[in-house]
């Protein structure tokens, strides 16, 4: 089974409004870490946000936010008010354990565009 | 800081050659890990390590050798190139921080295997 599912190959948004991006996962361990990163054409990997298992609140960086639902294992990167720097592939990641450190698991990607 | 550093950017092998990709980082980070990016596929790691001298192979091993000698650097060899191994390639290092390892990535190295 796929330890990090994304089912959007690709999205599109209006500029200022606000997009979210899926990304369920599958794990049994009680401990593991949820990341997004985005991969702008230049092809660099760049740090979104990042979600713990335990943590009662969902994350937010700025126009990031991250909308965890433990029960459902889903873990959707909300952008708002889009920008056109935002076009880009996004990246939802896992890790799982505590003190494993290295093991992540990525998804396939959801490419987004930011239309004008 | 200069980050994760990896060299060469570019690199096209023939079927059968051997090479090693590099990558450094000096941020005194324990964790060290080596992707490959496919179309479609998103990033599958390949080995990873926890500290110097240690190493553990990940998702897709085959074809690839590591070492750890040093916290700095994590070079991965190529021991006989095949067009399969055609990608683009990613070291990322990651510290322990309240259990976050979030990972810093470094630009990537492009391989064609002809």
């Amino acid at each position: 089974a796929q330890k990090i599912t994304q089912t959007q190959p690709g999205m599109f948004v209006q500029e200022k409004e606000a997009v979210t991006l899926d990304c369920t996962y599958d794990t049994s361990d009680p401990s593991y870490g949820l990341f997004w990163y985005k991969q702008p054409s230049s092809g660099e990997m760049i740090f979104l946000i990042y979600q713990g298992s335990y943590d009662q609140q969902n994350a937010t960086e700025g126009r990031y936010s991250l909308n965890f639902q433990k029960a459902r294992k889903s873990a959707n990167l909300v952008i708002s008010a889009s920008q056109l720097g935002d076009s880009a592939m996004y990246f939802c990641a896992m890790r799982e354990g505590w003190g494993t450190g290295n093991q992540f698991y990525f998804g396939t990607g959801t490419s987004l565009t930011v239309i004008p | 800081n200069a980050g994760v550093t990896q060299t060469p950017k570019f690199q096209v092998l023939k079927t059968g050659q051997s090479m090693t990709l590099q990558c450094a980082q000096d941020m005194n980070h324990e964790y060290m890990s080596w992707y490959r990016q496919d179309p479609g596929m998103g990033l599958r790691l390949i080995h990873y390590s926890v500290g110097a001298g240690i190493t553990d192979q990940g998702e897709v091993p085959n074809g690839y050798n590591v070492s750890r000698s040093t916290t700095e650097d994590f070079p991965l060899r190529l021991l006989s190139a095949a067009p399969s191994q055609t990608s683009v390639y990613f070291c990322a290092s990651s510290y322990s921080y309240q259990g976050t390892y979030e990972q810093y990535f470094g630009p990537g190295t492009r391989l064609t295997v002809t």
